[in-house]
């Protein structure tokens, strides 16, 4: 079946820190891989995707890599700030239409 | 931007109720989804719907549960009898077109829902 696994929390970090979230998956065929962000009191929101391999997805200074040979899509940002701080959640999809959802990340950036 | 909306944002029922969760998809979605997360544990699916009938439902989604979309509007997932077990939060999704995974879905804030 499809799943995916992602580094358990809570991680904590200091400002302009560096940040990895790593994610690893099973599934059959060659799904898209996708990273969600939940910010504190909102809903689920596309950070993310990559939908081949080797592909690499970046927003907000956040990148992801596909890496087939490895079965992992990683979570990097260079410098977090405050504002980073948020439930990080890595999913795939095997093109039918439904996310499979790691367990999230919580991610607290201190000033 | 536009956005989907989630009411009420949190519900406390008692065990055996009948509760109803109300969405509001993007307004040029077709595809409509239901998950849910309970406490600690990964985000579940539980149903697809397109066209006014349920596309795909997992393992989860059994007869207590229903999905509706009364009007050109809203989408509502409905938990006939609730049980403790139901207790989570429950997120609804659109997308455009949901021809492919690569069709970006959209989440609303949730509702929490709370069984006694």
């Amino acid at each position: 079946g499809n799943s995916v696994t992602q580094m358990e929390g809570p991680v904590t970090l200091s400002e302009e820190a560096f940040l990895t979230i790593n994610c690893t998956y099973t599934a059959t065929g060659y799904p898209s891989l996708f990273w969600y962000v939940q910010y504190p009191g909102e809903g689920l929101q596309l950070l993310l995707k990559a939908t081949k391999a080797d592909d690499k997805g970046s927003n907000k200074g956040f990148e992801a890599t596909y890496r087939k040979e490895t079965t992992s899509f990683h979570l990097e940002k260079g410098s977090v700030q405050v504002s980073d701080s948020a439930v990080y959640f890595c999913a795939l999809s095997p093109n039918d239409y439904k996310l499979s959802f790691g367990a999230g990340t919580t991610v607290t950036v201190r000033a | 931007e536009p956005e989907v909306t989630q009411t009420p944002s949190h519900q406390v029922t008692q065990m055996g109720q009948e509760v109803i969760l109300r969405c509001v998809p993007i307004s040029n979605h077709l595809y409509f989804y239901w998950y849910r997360q309970i406490l600690g544990q990964k985000v579940e699916f539980l149903v697809s719907f397109y066209n006014n009938e349920i596309s795909e439902k997992s393992e989860i989604f059994d007869d207590q549960f229903s999905v509706e979309r009364p009007d050109g509007s809203n989408f509502t997932l409905k938990i006939r009898s609730t049980k403790l077990e139901d207790s989570a939060m429950y997120f609804c999704a659109s997308t455009q077109t949901g021809l492919s995974s690569t069709d970006t879905q959209y989440f609303g804030p949730g509702t929490r829902l709370t069984v006694l």
